[in-house]
């Protein structure tokens, strides 16, 4: 399996535009996450699903994130407009949940650059 | 909601010596803890967990333990190697019927010095 599938790996952009970060959980896991990580507030969760699902968003910055999850192989996190402090590592991982153990995968992560 | 706090921020050893990280959690429902290890540029990956109903779990060097009473679980690195050196982040969960997230405490750096 090549786990979890993240792109792009870097992103660089100007601030007010549009970007769209891609996951590809692995095949068969139920759940998919997707965190923030950054030096001053560390690991956030922004949201996460279930069978496709939503489960919980209370994580989402604010109107301007909204991620979806069209499909079970498939999930975007979309940022518009960006602003310079959305700069960070985005993290997507799934799980197969607890029948499989619980463990959440990371993929290799989005550094995302917000200019 | 649940609120994972984890000390000390940074962990400077030697190598050989032993390491030990602690962790608190504010939920007494939460009954999944687990480990997960992220080298510089890397990401997270789970290296020990235990559940609610277990008060230690080793696995080679690394052992958790956990009071559930007090609602802190610790990590324990004995004989330490530089490869060790990576941040540590400690997680609660409540796991019921399904998967809850994870809460993440903020990490601690460990070096490992030869």
């Amino acid at each position: 399996d090549a786990g979890v599938i993240q792109s792009p790996r870097h992103e660089v952009t100007e601030m007010g535009q549009e970007v769209t970060l891609r996951c590809k959980p692995i095949s068969g896991h139920d759940y998919l996450f997707w965190y923030r990580q950054t030096m001053m507030r560390g690991l956030e969760l922004l949201i996460y699903f279930n069978n496709n699902v939503p489960i919980d968003d209370s994580g989402m910055p604010e109107d301007r994130f909204s991620a979806k999850m069209p499909n079970a192989s498939f999930s975007t996190l979309k940022i518009q407009p960006s602003e310079p402090r959305d700069s960070a590592v985005y993290f997507c991982a799934s799980s197969p949940g607890l029948a499989g153990g619980s463990e959440q995968y990371f993929g290799p992560g989005t550094r995302l650059t917000v200019t | 909601g649940e609120n994972v706090e984890q000390h000390p921020s940074t962990l400077s050893v030697q190598e050989g010596d032993s390491a030990v990280i602690k962790c608190t959690y504010s939920d007494s429902a939460s009954n999944y803890f687990p480990w997960y290890k992220q080298e510089l540029g890397k990401r997270p990956q789970l290296i020990i967990d235990i559940r609610s109903n277990v008060g230690e779990k080793k696995d080679q060097r690394i052992a958790v333990t956990l009071n559930k009473t007090a609602k802190h679980f610790s990590l324990h690195i004995t004989e330490t190697q530089p490869e060790d050196s990576a941040v540590y982040f400690c997680a609660a969960s409540r796991r019921g019927s399904t998967l809850g997230r994870l809460y993440f405490g903020r990490g601690t750096q460990l070096t490992v010095w030869p």
